[in-house]
């Protein structure tokens, strides 16, 4: 167990929905990085949030938004979903900082877009 | 560019060595990081390397680096069948968000 929490563990949508996955950091982590994990593209960032502020972007799609609140829980927010927008999306912390980097994984959210 | 680069699939004898390897971008890159997926599940740090160091035991694995040719390598030694997973290969970019950039992950299968 990491202690990363993340929720629904599995979620099928249509397309054209909107869906919002859910992570608790491991206690004490301030940073949170979203990746995505498909067949085709392997695991990509999306975004990453230090203590509340976004920090780094990567290939996060306009149609995607995350935050990180108060009391350091994130969520990653779909819309307008797509076919292609099925996959794995996992949910990392860490302590945030000069330190050895290594990133905690939860379990993931797999979501499906029919 | 961001590509970490892996071989996807790897097919070893049970009690024989497993070399996955990978090819990093950053030829500045502090640390570099292999982790395990075992299916269904997240992602799992198995041992990781400074990029001061050329290699890293660790009970059955053994990291080798090679910084000039941007090269990691993962040795597990004696593989089992609790062994096959997904392997990454990982390096922390070289802004300040440490984020990690992986590759695309090699599948190795451990047969009887």
């Amino acid at each position: 167990d990491s202690g990363v929490t993340q929720t629904p563990k599995h979620l099928i949508t249509a397309t054209g929905q909107r869906v919002t996955l859910r992570c608790s950091p491991r206690s004490g982590d301030l940073s949170v990085y979203w990746y995505q994990q498909s067949l085709d593209q392997g695991l990509q960032f999306l975004i990453q949030y230090y203590n509340g502020e976004e920090r780094a972007k990567g290939n996060i799609l306009e149609r995607f938004s995350a935050q990180q609140f108060p009391d350091l829980h994130s969520e990653l927010n779909l819309s307008s979903l797509e076919l292609g927008d099925s996959a794995l999306y996992f949910c990392a912390s860490s302590v945030g900082g000069v330190e050895t980097g290594e990133l905690f994984f939860g379990e993931g959210s797999r979501l499906t877009v029919l | 560019g961001e590509d970490v680069e892996q071989s996807l699939f790897l097919s070893v004898r049970e009690g024989d060595s497993s070399v996955i390897n990978c090819t990093y971008t950053d030829s500045s890159s502090t640390y570099l990081y292999w982790y395990k997926q075992e299916p269904g599940a997240g992602l799992q740090l198995l041992t990781y390397i400074f990029s001061n160091m050329d290699m890293k035991q660790d009970q059955r694995l053994t990291v080798l680096l090679n910084k000039k040719d941007k090269h990691l390598s993962l040795r597990i030694a004696d593989t089992q069948t609790g062994d096959s997973a997904i392997y990454f290969c990982a390096e922390r970019w070289r802004d300040s968000s440490y984020k990690l950039i992986f590759g695309s992950g090699t599948r190795l299968l451990v047969r009887p």
